[in-house]
């Protein structure tokens, strides 16, 4: 059984880097979801697909942020000209349908 | 403007007792609820939902009260056991859309 994996785990870049990041969602699951959490806070919303479709972007999701999930099965979400404020913890998740949402282990930002 | 509130940021409770953790919401078009844990390093792991036709739903442990007239729900942990020393999140959805809106969260330690 595998559930949601991301990769890398842990990413250290400078301010003005592009960063890509991967989720691999639970297989027989059309809707892959990606939240950033920062500390004291929970997980929040950025971007959803179902299958391969974008259906809704958070409004805090600045041009400088894009995600894609060319074939409906795995993701990527892309952060151009990092900043330091986009350190966080990105989290995917994975579901079928509107049921619960099944994350992963989330990919640590650091941008120094 | 915070849709979901979990307004103890932390609790402590002795083992075999019982933990009680709250949560508020303003959005009444929310009709699905779950809860969360996570431990340190890790994405959430999904406990236990409700749906707004329920006003109680128990999974062994865990059993989650919803009151839509006050906007509340809660999550009961009863037996309380050290494991459950995590940080616990309720989150909801509208049936608008797939995201999930998380409250702050709240740090549960289980004393032996």
């Amino acid at each position: 059984d595998t559930g949601v994996s991301q990769d890398p785990r842990h990413k250290i870049t400078k301010r003005g880097q592009n960063v890509t990041f991967r989720c691999d969602p639970i297989s027989e699951h059309n809707r892959l979801y990606w939240y950033r959490q920062t500390l004291g806070q929970g997980p929040e919303f950025l971007t959803y697909f179902q299958n391969e479709a974008q259906l809704e972007k958070s409004r805090l999701l600045s041009d400088r942020f894009s995600a894609e999930r060319p074939k409906g099965s795995f993701s990527t979400l892309e952060i151009q000209r990092t900043e330091q404020g986009d350190s966080a913890m990105y989290l995917c998740a994975s579901s079928f349908g509107r049921a619960e949402q099944y994350f992963g282990p989330g990919t640590r930002l650091t941008v120094t | 403007d915070q849709q979901v509130k979990q307004n103890s940021p932390s609790l402590s409770v002795q083992e075999g007792r019982i933990s009680i953790l709250n949560c508020d919401y303003t959005n009444s078009m929310f009709d699905y609820f779950l809860w969360y844990k996570k431990y340190p390093a890790e994405g959430p792991t999904f406990l236990i939902s409700i749906s707004s036709i329920k006003d109680k739903n128990e999974d062994g442990r865990f059993t989650v009260f919803l009151n839509k007239s006050a906007k509340h729900l809660s999550l009961h942990i009863v037996p309380s056991q050290p494991g459950d020393s995590a940080v616990y999140f309720c989150a909801a959805n509208d049936n608008q859309g797939g995201k999930l809106i998380f409250g702050q969260g709240t740090e549960l330690s289980v004393k032996p």
